[in-house]
């Protein structure tokens, strides 16, 4: 069972046009990180939401943590190229000590 | 500095070999993890250290052994592997046990059994 449902699982967009990606779930979370990973390369952090409602900006990205803390959102504006890539939520769960749950990704490609 | 770095880059290996492979991170963190990542998936969870002690073992198969000399080093010994072990294996740390704390990854060995 997937604990995170990340959804597009595939977005092709022109450059400049804007985009939104979610990770949603039926399990609270104390947390929720976003990372971005390229082919062959380990992911990288780009935010973590702890509180219900947070809202954090990275630049041209926009990450927000839903109320109940089960879902959460990545909008990018005005796209780049350099945005592509395979965003994951990873949740930390309250009971699971060390273990982040991993949703299956949203692949972005932004065309020049 | 938010490094943590992984050697070697890529590995192919017989399934009669013996390899290793190494992580390292200098920000004090006192968590450290091993997972194993194979094409269009996300990562899975092998192994988790806390304060050098092992602490998580996703029954992983004894052909992988882990080993934490010290709180910065990492190592995952590899004998006798199969060729659908052959992924991407990430190693990543956290400022503490906790689970709220980040997760920082390395960028990964590619390892390919032949």
């Amino acid at each position: 069972t997937q604990l995170l449902e990340q959804s597009p699982q595939f977005l092709s967009i022109q450059e400049g046009e804007n985009l939104t990606v979610y990770c949603n779930s039926s399990s609270v979370f104390s947390s929720l990180q976003w990372y971005r990973q390229e082919p062959g390369e380990g992911p990288v952090l780009l935010v973590t939401v702890v509180t219900g409602g947070e809202v954090k900006k990275l630049k041209r990205l926009t990450f927000q943590f839903g109320d109940a803390r089960k879902d959460s959102s990545l909008h990018i504006t005005a796209a780049q190229p350099g945005d592509t890539g395979l965003y994951l939520c990873a949740g930390a769960l309250y009971y699971g000590n060390n273990r982040l749950a991993f949703g299956k990704g949203n692949q972005v490609v932004v065309i020049p | 500095d938010t490094e943590v770095t992984q050697t070697p880059k890529h590995l192919v290996m017989g399934m009669t070999n013996k390899k290793s492979l190494k992580c390292e991170q200098h920000m004090g963190h006192r968590a450290m993890y091993w997972y194993k990542q194979k094409a269009k998936k996300p990562p899975e969870l092998m192994f988790v250290y806390s304060y050098e002690k092992l602490s998580i073992n996703e029954s992983v198969p004894s052909r992988f052994s882990p080993e934490c000399p010290n709180s910065s080093l990492l190592n995952l010994h590899l004998h006798a592997l199969q060729p659908e072990d052959s992924a991407l294996y990430l190693c990543a740390s956290s400022q503490t046990p906790g689970p709220a704390y980040e997760q920082y990854f390395g960028p990964g060995t590619r390892l390919t059994v032949t």
